[in-house]
């Protein structure tokens, strides 16, 4: 089992869709949980982090799950530049202040 | 913000060449580096952790011999894929854990290096 799962995608919405990804992680031990954006060819940018009690950055919106080990992102209205591969990231404690990343579900939006 | 530059973005080489990165920390001090790998359609993988002034630390599976991590100071990290092959070429990212209080972000990256082995 991978240490952190998530749907490939792609995920193919028109503009204004709400949109919402899942990832699961084996690690029941995990410490901190993420998710990133990446872009084509680019580096991956924190999109946000996610708190046990569930946190909202404008249209994005994340939930943890700790007994179910799962992660969840919504993003409502969304917009043309939104389209990217968004990566679910744990921390999964341990020290040494490494990150497993996911695979990634691919977002386009379309008009 | 804090940044990481890496360098360099792009390099196409023959096979049996040795491709050195840089990653750099512009504006802190990293006491800890990491390297990461991605090939196409799949997640980052992550190859060292490099601490400096100390050996790396590398996952299972990966070479320390081909894949040669300095990490002389606390602003600069250092990758070498040495006698690199065609199956080395990947996406090669960097980044780096900030020395000061544990900040918004957990890592910070740089900006990756495309390698591609003829």
């Amino acid at each position: 089992r991978k240490e952190v799962e998530q749907d490939p995608g792609p995920f193919n919405v028109p503009e204004g869709a709400t949109v919402a990804f899942n990832c699961t992680y084996s690690n029941s031990a995990s410490q901190s949980f993420f998710w990133y954006r990446q872009d084509c060819r680019k580096e991956p940018k924190l999109l946000m982090s996610v708190y046990s009690s569930g946190n909202e950055d404008g249209r994005f919106t994340a939930q943890l799950n700790r007994a179910s080990q799962y992660i969840s992102l919504l993003i409502r209205d969304s917009k043309l530049s939104d389209s990217a591969t968004y990566l679910c990231v744990v921390n999964p404690g341990g020290g040494g202040n490494k990150l497993t990343f996911g695979t990634g579900t691919q977002l386009k939006v379309e008009l | 913000g804090a940044v990481v530059s890496q360098h360099p973005s792009w390099v196409i080489c023959k096979s049996g060449t040795s491709v050195k990165i840089e990653c750099r920390s512009l504006d802190f001090q990293a006491t800890t580096m990491f390297w990461y790998r991605q090939f196409p359609k799949q997640s980052l993988m992550l190859m060292a952790t490099s601490n400096e002034g100390s050996k790396a630390t590398y996952e299972q599976g990966v070479e320390k011999d081909k894949f040669l991590i300095n990490h002389a100071s606390l602003t600069l990290s250092t990758l070498t894929v040495t006698s690199a092959h065609p199956e080395d070429s990947s996406f090669y990212i960097c980044s780096a854990r900030s020395r000061q209080k544990y900040s918004n972000q957990p890592q910070h990256f740089g900006d990756g290096t495309r390698l591609s082995i003829l």
